[in-house]
């Protein structure tokens, strides 16, 4: 089956700064890769997706980018602030392609410091 | 527009016994999936229901069941419950099998 790997675990950036986060997928049949954002006592919120004949998709100061030879994903946040201090999940398509069933990384915590 | 709602929200059971979790997806949405959520890990794909009918299974026991009813609301049940299945059980709906899923806030469920 499916296998994301999310890296780093943790990520510590100063207010203002970028942060960047990386996933690698196993399954080339994947074709749809969302993030979602987890703050404590919540569920996952979805923050951007992208799908395999897209190789980079903006939305204000986040960011995603998919290089599908190497079968890797990518989160940027520009401009980081405090509200963004959370957990950040990556995710993948299972076999079939279909949305329903994810693979999803073991998470980055984020922190933003004032 | 309210959004994935889950009841309860805690829940407290003991080894042995059986739970049952439910979940009204967001308004518009027939489609309908529950994710085991184990502390400091991601999210893994239980089954998701669509039509009245599990659709798809991840790698879990037959001790995990569920049902959707024709209002598309679901439940999840887990019976002989380990202390393994202490986690936050999470559903999520979504429109159709092309559009993203959003999630409920999950009920946390703790096997002494």
């Amino acid at each position: 089956g499916e296998n994301v790997e999310q890296h780093p675990s943790t990520l510590s950036v100063q207010e203002g700064d970028s942060a960047v986060i990386k996933c690698t997928y196993s399954d080339s049949a994947s074709n749809y890769f969302p993030w979602y954002k987890q703050e404590l006592g919540k569920g996952p919120q979805l923050i951007i997706d992208i799908r395999s004949n897209v190789g980079e998709k903006k939305d204000q100061r986040i960011a995603v980018t998919l290089n599908k030879t190497a079968k890797h994903f990518s989160l940027h946040i520009t401009e980081t602030q405090p509200e963004d201090s959370a957990v950040y999940f990556c995710a993948a398509s299972g076999s079939g392609g279909s949305n329903y069933k994810l693979t999803f990384g073991k998470g980055t915590l984020l922190t933003v410091n004032p | 527009d309210a959004g994935v709602t889950q009841s309860p929200t805690h829940l407290i059971k003991t080894r042995g016994q059986q739970v049952t979790l439910r979940c009204s997806p967001k308004s518009g949405h027939d489609t309908v999936s529950w994710y085991q959520q184990a502390l400091g890990q991601g999210p893994q794909f239980i089954f998701q229901y669509y039509e009245e009918e599990e659709r798809q299974r991840g790698n879990f026991p037959d001790r995990f069941s569920g049902h959707q009813f024709p209002n598309y609301s679901s439940e999840l049940n887990v019976n002989a419950l380990l202390l393994g299945d202490s986690a936050l059980y999470l559903c999520a709906s979504s429109r159709d099998h092309n559009a993203p899923l959003h999630f409920g806030n999950g009920t946390r469920l703790t096997v002494t």
